[in-house]
């Protein structure tokens, strides 16, 4: 089936320094991918939705300077959390929706997330 | 724009018995609703989802969901609860535009031996 391939799972990183977390479709390609972050014991929260070859729509209250989300093919979207801080530290999982099938009940795939801790 | 509440964000039963994840939705169009679950730092799993055919939803590992319009209710059922159904329930509804899903709370769901 297909699979969303979320890379690293885990990374720690000092206090002002950047992490780039690549998403990537393995077996479709995906017009659009979704970006989320989930703290802990909480629901997933819509950060921005990532079109290939056009900038990121990001949610209302997220900084898209500090999250900077590149798209830059059919089969990779990137998030790059810059000048990390503590309050960063979360759970951030990236979906993707195979473009062979549109419309909003075309299956969306879920990585498996990565664990950002900014000490 | 369309949203979901999960009630009751922790839920336990016994070994064996009926499951029942509440979700209900708020949408001023026919909804795609869809159910997840989450192992502990895992993504996310597709259970089953609602796409305005049958209101009889039947998913993986024995769940099942039921679209009830008049009650704006998609509540997950499992008849027998096991134990590797431990894991957080996720009810979501998506939104016309771009399609990203809007998530419920989320609902822990303990089974007990």
């Amino acid at each position: 089936g297909a699979v969303v391939s979320q890379h690293p799972s885990r990374v720690i990183c000092k206090s002002g320094t950047s992490v780039k977390i690549e998403c990537r479709s393995l077996d479709f390609q995906a017009t659009t991918m979704f970006w989320y972050r989930q703290f802990p014991k909480q629901s997933l929260m819509l950060m921005a939705t990532s079109n290939e070859g056009s900038k990121a729509t990001y949610e209302q209250g997220v900084e898209k300077d500090k999250f900077l989300i590149n798209h830059a093919s059919l089969t990779l979207s990137t998030l790059t959390v810059t000048s990390a801080h503590p309050e960063d530290s979360s759970f951030y999982i990236c979906s993707a929706r195979d473009r062979s099938l549109g419309g909003p009940v075309g299956p969306l795939h879920f990585g498996n997330g990565t664990r950002l801790t900014v000490t | 724009a369309q949203s979901v509440t999960q009630l009751g964000s922790h839920v336990s039963v016994s070994e064996g018995a009926l499951v029942l994840l509440r979700c209900n939705y708020s949408s001023s169009v026919p909804p795609y609703l869809f159910w997840y679950v989450q192992y502990p730092n895992q993504g996310l799993q597709l259970l089953l989802k609602y796409t305005s055919a049958a209101t009889l939803v039947k998913g993986i590992n024995g769940f099942e969901a039921e679209f009830k319009k008049s009650e704006t209710s998609f509540h997950l059922t499992k008849p027998s609860a096991h134990m590797s159904d431990a894991a957080e329930y996720f009810c979501a509804v998506s939104e016309d535009s771009g399609y990203a899903l809007n998530f419920g709370k989320g609902t822990s769901l303990l089974v007990t031996p």
